[in-house]
């Protein structure tokens, strides 16, 4: 069966280190997103892929980079971590408009 | 840009009948999705409205007034199950943009 994974799905990091989120589904979508979650929230765009080489800012992208050299991946990687970026992050991916999430990776920044 | 509220928490009775209103403003506009989260979890797909009305599926219907701006969810016989966040989100350029959530308690 297709699906979307996401890894670690724990993390602790130190400030100041660069940090890096994996997603890779198997759908074969084109369509790639990072969102985080925190209390008060909801879901918030990080940085979304429409398909390879393809990458664009979402409504809270400060801090956060992404690349996509396939279909399958859309790594997050945080520059320097910093302890506002503790949350909840999720990968989704669509082709159309319903989106499927990863599992979830939670991340602790001391 | 977009805009989207709902109540922050609802709570009902087993066997009840609860109804989770979403209002929104956008920009851009292709559909309305409800999905269910429970604790700990990644969200899952409920429902999708891209025209006016209602859509049911099982215990759970959606409703869209495009117009208004308002959508609701209407969850019957609840089960305990049920207890989890139910998030608002609106479609444009195939993003999704979502709402902070209702977080529905059932009790016993």
């Amino acid at each position: 069966d297709a699906e979307i994974t996401q890894s670690p799905r724990h993390k602790i990091t130190e400030t100041g280190r660069q940090v890096t989120l994996a997603c890779h589904q198997t759908w074969n979508h084109n369509n790639m997103f990072w969102y985080r979650q925190d209390l008060g929230h909801g879901l918030r765009l990080i940085h979304y892929s429409y398909g390879v080489q393809d990458t664009n800012k979402g409504e809270v992208s400060d801090g956060y980079s992404v690349s996509r050299s396939n279909t399958e991946d859309l790594p997050l990687t945080l520059e320097s971590a910093a302890s506002s970026q503790t949350s909840v992050y999720f990968c989704a991916s669509s082709e159309g408009y319903e989106a499927f999430f990863g599992q979830g990776t939670r991340l602790t920044v001391v | 840009g977009q805009n989207i509220d709902q109540p922050t928490e609802m709570t009902a009775t087993e066997g009840a009948i609860v109804q989770i209103n979403c209002t929104y403003q956008t920009s851009g506009f292709n559909g309305l999705f409800w999905y269910q989260q429970h604790a700990g979890e990644a969200p899952t797909f409920l429902s999708y409205n891209v025209l006016d009305g209602l859509e049911e599926k099982g215990r759970f219907s959606s409703f869209l007034s495009r117009s208004k701006g308002y959508s609701y969810l209407l969850l019957k016989e609840l089960q305990m199950k049920d207890s989890a966040s139910y998030l608002c989100a609106v479609t444009g350029d195939y993003k999704l943009s979502f709402g902070a959530g209702t977080t529905v308690t059932v009790r016993a």
